[in-house]
């Protein structure tokens, strides 16, 4: 198994929907996150968990709903987004405490398109 | 607003030469620095971290930072068409426990 896994890769939904992508790490880590990548812009830090409490919240419109239920999972919980919200979404973890906390181990993403 | 740049690139190198790589950070507090590469179409893996002022070398990579200037670069020696990829430059917020701060990256292409 990969160390982070990401459920959807692919999502098409419309202004209306309810998705939920999905995150799984199985490599031991503490800290998970959730970033948004978008062409040509830097990858953007959305929300940081720390042993399941939510650490950070980078001012991200309330149309995204983090859960992180336990260590090993996080949620991105979707809701009437806008079309510049398509994006390639990327969960990542890492150990929290000391300097390991910038070793982030990086999920294959989710491509979500918002029509 | 903290911010991490580099230029967008592409830089185009011809395979066995050395790759220079850039980034420039606003953050004077910040105490550690990273390396990623991507390949397209595929998510970022770490290559290289710093924490001293001074050079780290790891293999083909190098990276030196230099706090003083709020710069850090990364040195690709002997490239390879395989070395084809973006690379992003990320730094640790001060004061924000876990928040990397990211660069646009810079497109490196090595061409046989």
């Amino acid at each position: 198994e990969t160390g982070v896994t990401q459920t959807p890769r692919h999502l098409v939904m419309g202004m209306t929907n309810k998705k939920s992508l999905k995150c799984e790490q199985h490599l031991g880590h503490n800290a998970m996150y959730w970033y948004k990548q978008s062409a040509k812009k830097p990858l953007e830090l959305m929300f940081v968990y720390n042993f399941k409490e939510q650490t950070e919240n980078n001012s991200v419109p309330s149309r995204f709903s983090p859960e992180c239920p336990n260590s090993s999972h996080l949620f991105l919980h979707l809701h009437t987004l806008q079309p510049e919200d398509s994006a390639l979404y990327l969960c990542a973890s890492s150990l929290r405490g000391g300097r390991g906390t910038g070793e982030l181990f990086f999920g294959e993403g989710s491509r979500l398109t918002v029509l | 607003q903290k911010e991490v740049e580099q230029n967008s690139g592409p830089l185009s190198v011809p395979e066995g030469a050395i790759a220079s790589l850039n980034c420039t950070y606003s953050d004077r507090g910040s105490q550690s620095f990273f390396w990623y590469r991507q390949y397209s179409g595929k998510s970022p893996e770490l290559i290289m971290f710093i924490y001293s002022n001074g050079d780290k070398e790891d293999g083909r990579f190098t990276a030196q930072l230099n706090k003083a200037s709020q710069y850090v670069s990364l040195l690709i020696r002997d490239s390879q068409p395989s070395d084809s990829a973006t690379y992003l430059c990320a730094v640790g917020i001060s004061g924000g426990y876990n928040k990397l701060i990211f660069g646009a990256g810079t497109r490196l292409a090595v061409h046989p």
